[in-house]
């Protein structure tokens, strides 16, 4: 089974903080995903990156910086958070660029 | 305008009947896929089922299936004999051929199981 983890579940950062969110996926997948999900807008793509160092802009990326150094680690940066940025965040994992994206748990983060 | 519309934000339905979840789409791609996940109060999205723009057959796994009318741009996700387990909140999702491996999900539905 494929298995993506996320480094917390729940965090509380305060405005200005820089803010880190770890991914690690166990499966070998060349591409990972960042994602941030608020109630009646389903998921958004913020980053994403299909390659070690390499990475593409999603659909809101502004306010979000990703780093890739290792194939199974993708993380995800709120390089001086704000308030705007609580939410619930996804990180996913695909093989190739047709397959099935598969989802670590989740991490909700709320900026005070 | 959006990509992916479920018009749904919550729905009922009994336990042991079967439940459609709507899902509509816009696109102007030839090739593209359709996904459904299930996110439980855990969290974890769950993938359910997927539809590619060129399968003939309606796509099936289990007690899911997807309603696929490409025509109407439809592409709706039937569950069969509802258990409990069921409840959730249900994502429908697209991948257009020009985005790659870009996924663009509805809004969502929440799905509550009655005994």
């Amino acid at each position: 089974d494929v298995k993506v983890t996320q480094s917390s579940r729940y965090l509380v950062k305060r405005t200005g903080e820089k803010v880190f969110l770890e991914c690690v996926q166990d499966m070998d997948h060349e591409n990972m995903f960042w994602y941030r999900q608020d109630p009646g807008l389903g998921l958004r793509l913020i980053y994403f990156s299909y390659d070690v160092k390499m990475k593409e802009k999603g659909d809101i990326p502004e306010g979000y910086s990703v780093s890739r150094e290792k194939k199974e680690r993708f993380s995800l940066i709120l390089e001086s958070a704000s308030t705007n940025q609580t939410s619930m965040y996804l990180c996913a994992s695909s093989l190739g660029v047709t397959d099935t994206q598969y989802f670590g748990p989740g991490t909700r983060l709320t900026v005070l | 305008a959006q990509k992916i519309t479920q018009t749904q934000p919550g729905m009922f339905v009994q336990e042991k009947e079967a439940v459609t979840l709507d899902c509509t789409y816009d696109t102007s791609d030839q090739s593209y896929g359709l996904f459904w996940y299930k996110q439980p109060s855990s969290g974890e999205m769950i993938f359910l089922i997927y539809q590619g723009s060129y399968d003939e057959q309606n796509a099936t796994e289990g007690r899911y299936s997807l309603n696929f009318q490409k025509a109407r741009k439809s592409a709706n996700l039937v569950i069969s004999a509802s258990q409990l387990g069921d409840s959730a909140m249900y994502f429908c999702a697209m991948r257009e051929g020009w985005r790659g491996n870009m996924l663009t999900f509805g809004g969502g539905t929440r799905l509550m199981v009655k005994p």
